[in-house]
């Protein structure tokens, strides 16, 4: 079965810190990959898709990279409002495939 | 402006079916893919399937497949869902998301969100 892996599945970094947290797809897949934030109690929020597009007023700190197998999500300067929990996204073929999440604190 | 607005919590027991349903405002309903998403207490989300609101077409993920039935009514602008044969593990937050009008594109716009509960 497909599958898309996230590392770490937490992390803890300080106000300004830049953070990278990385998705990899079972077999290689296109670019068709977004990333999502889940702040706690709310909807998933969508933040880049296609890889490295940033989804209209989400904020320039946050850039996507990545090609065949291996994806990354980078918040440059992280913020407060930063805390949630970060999901990859696959939708290339049915099943659209989430990773299994990422949950960003502040130290 | 675009909205997804879900129904209600619901409890059910183990065996019974649930329907969810998602209204939708404020777009052209047809021109659209709608996704369902659920996810369980403490857990990450899970993708449950999509449905062409042009044509009711839909694809299931395997999980669920056959169990799970996904309809639209164009006339009102709304989704459902249908889970039947429930169990405690199907307990969780169901999310109705907007896709694209192309069927390969993520999720921008969700629904609140349907707590269902499962248990005797």
């Amino acid at each position: 079965d497909f599958q898309m892996t996230q590392s770490p599945s937490s992390l803890s970094a300080s106000v300004g810190d830049t953070v990278t947290i990385t998705c990899r797809a079972s077999q290689g897949i296109s670019n068709l990959v977004a990333w999502y934030q889940q702040k706690p109690g709310k909807v998933p929020k969508v933040l880049i898709y296609a890889v490295s597009t940033l989804q209209s007023g989400v904020p320039s700190r946050f850039s996507g990279s990545g090609s065949g197998r291996d994806f990354t999500l980078t918040i440059s300067s992280l913020q407060p409002e930063d805390v949630a929990t970060y999901y990859c996204q696959s939708y290339n073929s049915v099943p659209w495939t989430f990773g299994p999440g990422t949950r960003v604190e502040i130290k | 402006q675009v909205q997804l607005v879900q129904s209600g919590a619901e409890v059910k027991k183990p065996g019974a079916s649930v329907k969810v349903s998602c209204k939708a405002f404020g777009y052209s309903f047809t021109s659209y893919y709608m996704h369902w998403v659920r996810q369980a207490p403490g857990q990450g989300l899970e993708w449950m399937g999509t449905i062409n609101t042009s044509d009711g077409e839909t694809r299931y993920v395997e999980k669920v497949q056959g169990r799970v039935a996904m309809t639209r009514d164009t006339s009102t602008t709304t989704l459902y869902m249908e889970l039947s044969d429930l169990r405690s593990d199907d307990t969780a937050v169901y999310f109705c998301a907007r896709g694209g009008w192309l069927e390969l594109w993520p999720f921008e716009y969700w629904g609140q969100g349907t707590l269902v509960t499962v248990s005797s």
